[in-house]
């Protein structure tokens, strides 16, 4: 049991490059979600899916995008990365209630550095 | 518009000390509040929560006090150790639609030998 895996960890980019970054999770949960972490700004919800085929935006959406075509995976891309997006980006799940508040899940982190 | 403020920024305490982390929030609706435990180059896991209708919740060394009345809760870590060096981010979040979870701008926290 994996939990939550990122892929890649560590990554450079040049301006106007393009990537994505792959989240898997194998606890069968509905909810997933992209933070970036930056110093003194704490987490910061990029964009989130509450299950399959579903995607919404979260406090800081600009210049990203998301996909969650199987449940256990969601992508973040960068179409056109910039150096205000150079971060820490992490991914994490959760089971899925709209009632009972639950744990988030999160994997280890991708470091980004945009140049 | 940060509706979790932290503090302190940053905290070292001895072995054996009592680190105190402080959270203040703003919304009413707030009905769960996790802090969650980083190490470096690991990602957040969660560490203790607490609901509102209570005012104390202790796991272990880890202690957390609440005041509805002051919209404030803090961390207490017991006998701290060298191994409780970590980053402490508080959170705050509210029930229904998808687990909206807003979080402080962390603590980093070092125990010195």
């Amino acid at each position: 049991n994996a939990g939550v895996t990122q892929t890649p960890k560590f990554r450079v980019l040049k301006t106007g490059q393009s990537m994505t970054l792959l989240c898997a999770q194998d606890m069968n949960h509905e909810y997933m979600y992209w933070y970036r972490q930056d110093p003194g700004m704490g987490l910061r919800l990029i964009h989130y899916s509450v299950g399959e085929g579903t995607t919404a935006k979260g406090e800081v959406p600009d210049g990203y995008n998301v996909s969650r075509l199987k449940k256990q995976n969601f992508l973040l891309g960068l179409e056109s990365a910039a150096p205000s997006q150079t971060s820490v980006y992490f991914c994490a799940s959760s089971y899925g209630s709209t009632r009972v508040q639950e744990t988030q899940y999160f994997g280890p982190g991708t470091r980004l550095l945009v140049l | 518009q940060q509706q979790v403020k932290q503090s302190p920024q940053s905290l070292i305490v001895q072995k054996g000390g009592i680190p105190i982390i402080n959270c203040a929030y703003e919304n009413t609706a707030f009905d769960y509040f996790p802090w969650y435990q980083q190490f470096p180059g690991k990602g957040p896991a969660l560490l203790i929560a607490i609901r509102p209708d209570v005012s104390e919740k202790k796991e272990g060394r880890f202690t957390i006090s609440f005041n509805k009345s002051a919209k404030q809760f803090s961390l207490h870590i017991m006998d701290s150790q060298p191994g409780d060096s970590a980053t402490y981010f508080c959170a705050a979040s509210m029930e229904g639609g998808y687990q909206k979870v807003t979080f402080g701008t962390g603590t980093k926290l070092q125990v010195i030998p």
